[in-house]
Formats: C-alpha cells, structure tokens, sequence
C-alpha cells in the first residue's frame, strides 16, 4: 500500500514570501519515485520534478527547491520569494516499484495563494 | 506536438445519460490513464492502459469503462451518468508502465451530472 499525506490544505501568503509546501509518504518499498506537479488556475497539470528513493540529493531550480528525506519520508518543496504567479495547486504523488508497475498515488493537494 | 488532448472541455448530463469522454496523445506513449478530481480528493485513478488492448481499473472505477484499440486514443465511457460522477476529469499519458517517468496531463473535462 502507498500513501501520500499533503496536510497543508490551503497556503496564503504575500508575494516576496518564502513557503513551503510538505509532503509526507509512507511505503514499504526501497524503490520508490517522488514527484511535484503544479495546478495553475488554468487546470492543467504541470510536472515539476522527480526523485527516485536512492537520491536524497536536495535540488534547486530557480527559486523552486525540494527537500528529500528518507529519515522522515518527506519530499518538502519550496518557493522562495514567491510569486503571484505561483499560485496553483500543488501535488505531491509517490510511485512504488512493487510488481513492475509505478502506478503513482497522489496526494489531496495543497492550494498556494500568493496576494501581491 | 499536441501532447495530450481532452474533449469536451465541458458537458453537462442528465441522470442516466451516457456518453464518451475522448483523449489522445501523439507522444506515441504506451501508458495512459484517467483519473477525476474532485474537491478535497485529490487526483483518484479511474482506468488505465498499458498498451493497445490492455486495460485494467484503478480506485474508482465502478460507473465508467474504457477500451484502447490504437496507441493513441483513450476514450473513457459513462453508462448511466449519476450525480456523484459530477467531477473533473484529466487523462494523462507517460512513455511506459515499467519506467516511473513524469506524467503529461490533458487540460481535463469538467463533467455535471444533474
């Protein structure tokens, strides 16, 4: 079985503000994928990125990064000095290796509001 | 490339009505799926498909259907519509089922059921 937990339901802040947003994971698998996508108000879905159970490296993009810890089963994403255009609804998802398949599960979302 | 493309973009039904949502990919990408977002639920796996003629349900499939005759076409269908299939509706594709790649998302089907 596989879990994603994004307990943060609704983020509002103002632009120039730093947030982030947590994703907590539970599964029973060594091999395992991470991932961010992000919901803009248009609705489409948009990948952000991915990290694979053996890479606990953190990864910066831009003012986009995440923090990967095995220790505590989180894949923890941040903006820095956001932005109105990140407002979006992020999710978190978690695909297992478990019998070849790497059908992810997602997470319930978290709605990020950026006021200017 | 078109990517991923849904339609119709917005349909209401009455209860009982049936009808076909359609999805196509021309990424030549052997898994597709749907899943329907709903408030507060997150994104929940309806079907989906490793390849041509293989198709298997995910969490929610009872009320829908779903057949894959060419690579790229996905259509999901709705019998009897009922109100709790009012949803958003998003197909999504990726290169395989073995390899854990990003999925690409259609811009999705927001579906009422009255």
């Amino acid at each position: 079985a596989q879990k994603v937990t994004q307990a943060q339901t609704e983020i509002s802040v103002v632009e120039k503000e730093d947030v982030t947003l947590d994703c907590v994971y539970e599964t029973r698998d060594t091999t395992y994928y991470l991932f961010w996508y992000k919901q803009p108000p248009s609705g489409e879905l948009v990948f952000l990125i991915r990290r694979n159970s053996f890479d606990e490296q953190n990864e910066i993009s831009g003012r986009y990064s995440w923090n990967f810890q095995k220790s505590t089963s989180s894949f923890n994403f941040t903006i820095t000095a956001s932005q109105v255009v990140d407002s979006a609804v992020y999710f978190c998802a978690l695909s297992e290796a478990s019998g070849g398949s790497y059908i992810p599960t997602f997470g319930r979302g978290t709605s990020l509001i950026v006021h200017p | 490339n078109a990517g991923v493309t849904q339609t119709p973009k917005f349909q209401v039904l009455k209860t009982g009505q049936s009808m076909t949502l359609q999805c196509a990919q021309d990424m030549n990408h052997e898994y597709m799926s749907w899943y329907r977002q709903d408030p507060g639920m997150g994104l929940r796996l309806i079907h989906y498909s490793v390849g041509a003629g293989i198709t298997d349900q995910g969490e929610v499939p009872n009320g829908y259907n779903v057949s894959r005759s060419t690579t790229e076409d996905f259509p999901l269908r709705l019998l009897s519509a009922a109100p709790s299939q009012t949803s958003v509706y998003f197909c999504a594709s990726r290169t395989n089922y073995f390899v854990a790649n990003e999925q690409y998302f259609g811009p999705g089907t927001r579906l009422t059921v009255t």
